[in-house]
């Protein structure tokens, strides 16, 4: 069964640094999506991604996040000078275009230090 | 503003008991909800949907419920088993909307 991939499964950086977190969707989906969970919070909408841009954007996903479809394959979100509040999981999510569920990645452990 | 929220944190069922999950929703612009399933260490997990112009859609072991009259979505699950155990959240999206807007989490614990 197809399914969202991510890494790396933990990242450990320092405040400051820039953090590349990686998602390869599932193949035919054309719609990509990044969601964060801070330990023991709601999972909470970053960004949405369609036909190589941004559709929906969330106040958390400021000018320090970006994201981008290098390749036919790879979906990445780019956070430029990490803080330490942006410790979390990260999941990324992808759709087809006809049906609405999206299906997630194992997510990536962020821990900024 | 949007929000989903679920009442209690915490369900202890014992295995082979039917569960339900209950989630309370706020926004009636929405139009279509889903639960998740989340195992420790693990993404959301995509069990069941339905739309808003349904009240209930059957999967395998199953049911969500959607009552709109008083913004009520429940998940029921036949016969809970040990494999069931795990956090449950719904989440609902804005009509013509895109991204998911996700309930704060119950916590299923199954009882062997």
């Amino acid at each position: 069964e197809p399914e969202v991939t991510q890494t790396p499964s933990h990242q450990v950086t320092q405040m400051g640094q820039e953090v590349i977190l990686r998602c390869v969707p599932i193949s035919n989906h054309l719609y990509f999506y990044w969601y964060r969970q801070i330990l023991g919070q709601k999972v909470e909408f970053l960004v949405s991604f369609y036909n190589n841009e941004i559709s929906e954007k969330s106040e958390i996903f400021d000018d320090q996040f970006s994201v981008e479809r290098p390749d036919g394959s790879n979906f990445t979100l780019k956070i430029r000078s990490t803080k330490l509040e942006d410790s979390a999981m990260y999941f990324c999510a992808s759709r087809d275009f006809e049906r609405p569920e999206q299906y997630f990645g194992p997510g990536t452990r962020l821990t900024v230090t | 503003g949007e929000s989903v929220g679920l009442h209690l944190p915490t369900l202890s069922v014992q295995e082979g008991d039917n569960s339900i999950i209950n989630c309370a929703y706020s926004n009636s612009a929405s139009d279509y909800f889903i639960w998740y399933k989340q195992e420790s260490g693990k993404g959301p997990q995509f069990i069941i949907d339905i739309r808003s112009n349904m009240d209930k859609r059957q999967g395998q072991r199953v049911t969500v419920l959607l009552n709109k009259t008083v913004k009520h979505l429940s998940l029921q699950i036949a016969a809970t088993q040990p494999g069931d155990s795990a956090v449950y959240f719904c989440a609902e999206r804005m009509e013509y909307g895109n991204k998911l807007v996700f309930g704060a989490g119950t916590i299923l614990r199954v009882k062997s």
